[in-house]
């Protein structure tokens, strides 16, 4: 089935702790995105990724970082300068149109500080 | 203020309406989104609209555009208790031209439907 896979579902990070969150689909897609969620605020824009080997900051950049080698794959770091990563973390990919940006989300990871 | 502003919560009995209400800011958007969260879960997209259109209507959904006042509904007929869920609007922003369109979000609108 296509679709967009996050891992873990559930993460453990350590003060001081890089930690990277692993987004993979098989849907063929161009673009991909990472968002922050938490309670109250809705989704806000990380980072995103319209074609292999180039990212563009979204609205709360800082203290994350990304990389775009392949496709299929969109992994998130989760800095040890992220002052306050305690979130849940959702990827999402879509097709490259910048009239319809309908997007598919994988299940999420939820990040706790400890 | 935000982009996309939403209610945050809205309560109703089984077999009514639901009614959830966002309006937004850019004007150039050129489509608005309709999103369902369950707990735990990544987003679900539920329907969507083309600025160009006034209302669609997809089974027990229908979506209301007002683009002269940026205010977009979502109405669920006949509730029932497996439509409890977080409700996220979106526009998609700095569409058209040679640049991409990405999503911004409302805070999302936390439906509980009573039995």
């Amino acid at each position: 089935d296509g679709g967009i896979t996050q891992s873990p579902k559930y993460l453990f990070r350590k003060e001081g702790q890089n930690v990277t969150l692993s987004c993979e689909q098989n849907l063929n897609h161009d673009a991909m995105y990472w968002y922050r969620q938490d309670p109250g605020q809705g989704l806000r824009l990380i980072y995103y990724s319209q074609i292999v080997n180039d990212f563009q900051k979204g609205d709360i950049a800082e203290g994350y970082s990304v990389s775009r080698e392949k496709k299929e794959s969109f992994p998130l770091t989760v800095t040890s300068a992220q002052k306050n990563p305690t979130a849940f973390y959702l990827c999402a990919s879509s097709i490259r149109n910048p009239m319809n940006t309908e997007a598919f989300f994988g299940q999420g990871t939820r990040l706790t500080v400890v | 203020g935000e982009d996309v502003e939403q209610s945050l919560f809205l309560s109703v009995r089984e077999g009514d309406s639901s009614v959830i209400n966002c309006t937004y800011t850019d004007s150039s958007s050129t489509y608005l989104y309709w999103y369902k969260q369950e707990p735990g879960a990544g987003l679900q997209l539920l329907t969507y609209i083309f600025s160009n259109m006034d209302m669609k209507q997809d089974q027990r959904l229908t979506v209301l555009l007002n683009k002269k006042d940026k205010h977009l509904s979502l109405r669920i007929a006949d509730t029932q208790t497996g439509d409890s869920a977080i409700y996220f609007c979106a526009e998609n922003k700095n569409a058209g031209g040679t640049s991409y369109g990405k999503l911004t979000f409302g805070q999302g609108t936390i439906l509980t439907v009573h039995p």
